[in-house]
């Protein structure tokens, strides 16, 4: 069973930590994304990369920074926690070009961050 | 700009057929998705369409006017684990999907 993986389901965190997510996938994605869901937005996505070392800025980068050093896992990384960070984190992986119209995205369950 | 415009909430008796609309204004199109999330669990992929038409996968179907700039999921013979959150979701560019901010239908006894 495919399957994209996120390291914690819930995480508390103060305000000003740096905060880590982990996700990773066993399916050989090229693609990996992160995006936050907030009631009433949607999902939103925040980062993601196309390969190894490579990343991109999404609609809301502002505060976060990733880091995929591996082809399976990408790092979304909260450098100094705020409180409008709250949120539920999504993790998501895909095929690159045509592979995502035949798949679409496979996500992971979700990290839910309160930050304190 | 990018906009993709869903109904909040939307509520059917089981056994019924609910019709969940998506409009999109989005600056490429290579494709359109349909996601279902229950409560605390991921998005799963539900459908997607690319060309003008309807899409049936059993209870579900979904059309796509690419010329509108619309689409519908239909949800047939509805059961009590239809309850979920349904996301309509754009291929814009370069593998990336802007979505709705999603549909909960509530399916009642």
């Amino acid at each position: 069973d495919v399957k994209v993986t996120q390291s914690s389901r819930y995480l508390v965190k103060r305000t000003g930590e740096k905060v880590f997510l982990e996700c990773v996938q066993d399916m050989d994605h090229e693609n990996m994304f992160w995006y936050r869901q907030d009631p009433g937005l949607g999902l939103r996505l925040i980062y993601f990369s196309y390969d190894v070392k490579m990343k991109e800025k999404g609609d809301i980068p502002e505060g976060y920074s990733v880091s995929r050093e591996k082809k399976e896992r990408f790092s979304l990384i909260l450098e100094s926690a705020s409180t409008n960070q709250t949120s539920m984190y999504l993790c998501a992986s895909s095929f690159r070009g045509q592979g995502i119209a035949n798949y679409g995205y496979t996500f992971g369950s979700g990290t839910r961050l309160t930050v304190v | 700009g990018q906009n993709i415009d869903q109904p909040t909430e939307m509520t059917a008796t089981e056994g019924a057929i609910v019709q969940i609309n998506c409009t999109y204004q989005t600056s490429g199109f290579n494709g359109l998705f349909w996601y279902q999330q229950h409560a605390g669990e991921a998005p799963t992929f539900l459908s997607y369409n690319v060309l003008d038409g309807l899409e049936e996968k059993g209870r579900f179907s979904s059309f796509l006017s690419r010329s509108k700039g619309y689409s519908y999921l239909l949800l047939k013979e509805l059961q009590m684990k239809d309850s979920a959150s349904y996301l309509c979701a754009v291929w814009s560019s370069w593998g990336k999907l802007q979505f709705g901010a999603g549909t909960q239908v509530v399916v009642t006894p």
